[in-house]
């Protein structure tokens, strides 16, 4: 069964350093999303992306954050200067159509810690 | 704006008990809901969803779910337990033509032998 893949599975970092998550979701699916989660906290929506332009973000997707498609497969999402409260699980999922009502297929999620 | 609120931090159950996790939502109009279950190190699986017509929606793995409009819920159900249901189970909301989901916090499910 195809499913949404993430690497690394953790990542630790320095604050103000460059991370690069990556994620392939599934290979017909034309809508891709980043969602974190915070430690003991809900997940949250950061980035929505589609016809490779952001199609929704929210607050939280700051200019510190960037998203990519860089070839037919991979989806990733930057953050340029790591801060401590970045640490988090951080999500990628993918959907052949726009939400609101289409499932959206979860990867297993990369652990960003921020020392 | 939209909002889920799942009361339930953690609940423990015996195998082979009823289930039922609460979800409540905030939202004008008739939302999309889901319920996704994350098991460790897995990423989160859909286990249902709602969208319209019948308001008792079946899911995967024997879970069922029924929205109430005049209550704002829309809680998860099973009959009886199984120890590989112990997870956590997720809430979600979206609003039509919408690209993100709004989930709750979370619920912690123990299984005890």
């Amino acid at each position: 069964e195809p499913e949404v893949t993430q690497t690394p599975s953790h990542q630790v970092t320095q604050m103000g350093q460059e991370v690069i998550l990556r994620c392939v979701p599934i290979s017909n699916h034309l809508y891709f999303y980043w969602y974190r989660q915070i430690l003991g906290q809900k997940v949250e929506f950061l980035v929505s992306f589609y016809n490779n332009e952001i199609s929704e973000k929210s607050e939280i997707f700051d200019d510190q954050f960037s998203v990519e498609r860089p070839d037919g497969s991979n989806f990733t999402l930057k953050i340029r200067s790591t801060k401590l409260e970045d640490s988090a699980m951080y999500f990628c999922a993918s959907s052949v159509r726009a939400s609101g009502g289409d499932e959206q297929f979860f990867g297993p999620g990369t652990r960003l810690t921020v020392l | 704006a939209q909002s889920v609120t799942q009361p339930d931090i953690h609940i423990t159950v015996s195998e082979g008990a009823s289930l039922e996790l609460r979800c409540n939502y905030s939202y004008g109009a008739t939302p999309y809901l889901f319920w996704y279950v994350q098991s460790p190190g897995q990423g989160l699986q859909l286990l249902l969803k709602y969208f319209s017509g019948d308001t008792l929606v079946q899911g995967i793995k024997g879970f069922e779910a029924e929205f109430k409009r005049s209550q704002s819920s829309f809680n998860l159900r099973k009959p009886s337990v199984h120890w590989s249901d112990a997870a956590e189970y997720f809430c979600a909301v979206a609003a039509e033509g919408a690209n993100n989901l709004f989930f709750g916090t979370g619920t912690r499910l123990t299984v005890i032998p």
